[in-house]
């Protein structure tokens, strides 16, 4: 039974510098959502794809942040120029569009940290 | 912008004691899910509750949802170390995207 899985799990990198993340769903899950969640928050929505499709953009997902699922199964998230208000751990969540009631099921995350 | 407003925040309380957790909200949600998070790794979903005054059981956890699908409480029995973590709720929308967590409750069970 393979759940959401998230790598890397850490990522250490200095201010300035890009990073990307790669998050694999549950294999028949066609909805992949990537959350940002800070020390002490609750998980914030950043976006989220049906299949290819990206259908939906947070006004916290600022120009240096683009996401991509190119053929409906994996997804990556990168960050370019990182700042150190970006250290936070970056979830991704999947789930199946219909009849599911939005349940959403985690990855582990990755926690990142910009020096 | 919905949003929902958990308390406690912290809640440190004695193995074998009862507690609540309680999630409010002014906007109606389609589904209220619980999760579970333990440091350093994602939530884990406890329940998903859809319908106004609905409650579900799970071993020693009580979950309700509201009649107005406004608010939800997390009633646990007789706690154990175990229980230990952060308890999230999450508000789901019709359209399916994006959920709306709560800041959440850290709860501590000492032994």
């Amino acid at each position: 039974d393979t759940g959401v899985s998230q790598d890397p799990r850490h990522k250490i990198t200095k201010r300035g510098q890009n990073v990307t993340f790669r998050c694999d769903p549950i294999s028949e899950h066609n909805r992949l959502y990537w959350y940002r969640q800070t020390l002490g928050q609750g998980p914030e929505f950043l976006t989220y794809f049906q299949n290819e499709a990206q259908l939906e953009k947070s006004r916290l997902l600022s120009d240096r942040f683009s996401a991509e699922r190119p053929k409906g199964s994996f997804s990556t998230l990168e960050i370019q120029r990182t700042e150190q208000g970006d250290s936070a751990m970056y979830l991704c969540a999947s789930s199946l569009a219909a009849g599911s009631y939005n349940e959403q099921f985690f990855g582990p995350g990755t926690r990142l940290t910009v020096l | 912008t919905q949003l929902l407003e958990q308390s406690p925040q912290f809640l440190s309380i004695q193995e074998g004691e009862n507690l609540t957790v309680y999630c409010n909200s002014s906007s109606v949600f389609s589904s209220l899910q619980w999760y579970r998070q333990e440091p350093g790794e994602g939530p884990v979903l406890l329940v998903t509750v859809v319908t106004g005054g609905e409650v579900k059981k799970l071993k020693r956890l009580t979950f309700q949802f509201g009649d107005a699908r406004k608010d939800s409480s997390l009633h646990i029995t007789a706690a154990q170390p175990g229980d230990t973590g952060l308890y999230l709720c999450a508000g789901g929308e019709t359209s399916g995207s994006r959920l709306t967590f709560g800041e959440g409750t850290q709860l501590t069970v000492n032994p």
